[in-house]
């Protein structure tokens, strides 16, 4: 069974520093992974989808890499704000319309 | 501005009774999620939808929870009897795949999740 782990937990950084959030899962057959943000009471908001074929998206001050060999994905966030505050999850679909998604890291940026 | 709303918001019931979560989708998507989402197990994937038709039901647990399509602008959750252990929140989201199932050799499929319903049973 595919599990998705994201590390670190919680991760607490002052506004316009660069930083990455790992997700690594661990059958790499899969055929896409998905970066979602969600804000305290609600949904989840999609930011970038990665295909299988694909090694990264790029979205603004986002950047979504893939390397499914080693079963790793990483958001990088550039110039962090304030705004970016949040829980950030990766989901991977596998090749049997099956999603697994990780805990999630949250992210405090301090002003 | 499309979005997936979800009814009710917030829903507060006593053990053994039913329950009745409502999604409309974004018009026009043809692939409807249904997520649990706790603390201890974060999020959890129940049901998913293609055109109307259940594709994997296999995270629902079958004899208390049923989820249906009557048309595409409704999917339903429901729970009978609910019980403590069903408090969370239930996530809907919807997402467009193209029928056939691919594009480029690789389907589509970003999801865009409601608001939730948040869901305490006494």
């Amino acid at each position: 069974k595919q599990e998705v782990t994201q590390i670190p937990a919680a991760l607490s950084v002052p506004e316009g520093e660069n930083l990455v959030l790992n997700c690594s899962f661990t059958d790499s057959a899969i055929y896409n992974l998905q970066w979602f943000r969600q804000d305290p009471g609600k949904g989840l908001t999609s930011l970038l989808l990665i295909q299988s074929s694909q090694r990264e998206q790029t979205s603004g001050r986002l950047n979504a890499s893939l390397d499914k060999s080693s079963g790793r994905s990483t958001l990088y966030i550039a110039a962090s704000q304030p705004g970016d505050s949040a829980t950030y999850l990766c989901a991977v679909k596998d090749n049997f319309n099956k999603f697994y998604f990780g805990s999630g890291t949250k992210l405090n940026v301090k002003p | 501005d499309a979005r997936v709303t979800q009814t009710p918001r917030h829903k507060v019931t006593e053990m053994g009774q039913e329950v009745t979560m409502r999604c409309q989708p974004i018009l026009g998507h043809n692939t409807v999620f249904w997520y649990r989402q706790t603390m201890m197990q974060g999020l959890e994937l129940l049901a998913y939808f293609r055109n109307r038709a259940p594709l994997d039901d296999s995270g629902m647990p079958k004899d208390r929870f049923s989820a249906e399509m009557p048309d595409a602008t409704l999917a339903t959750l429901k729970i009978q009897p609910s019980e403590p252990r069903d408090s969370a929140v239930y996530f809907c989201a919807s997402g467009l795949t193209p029928d056939g199932g691919r594009v480029g050799g690789k389907q589509q499929e970003t999801q865009y999740f409601g608001p939730g319903t948040r869901l305490l049973v006494l």
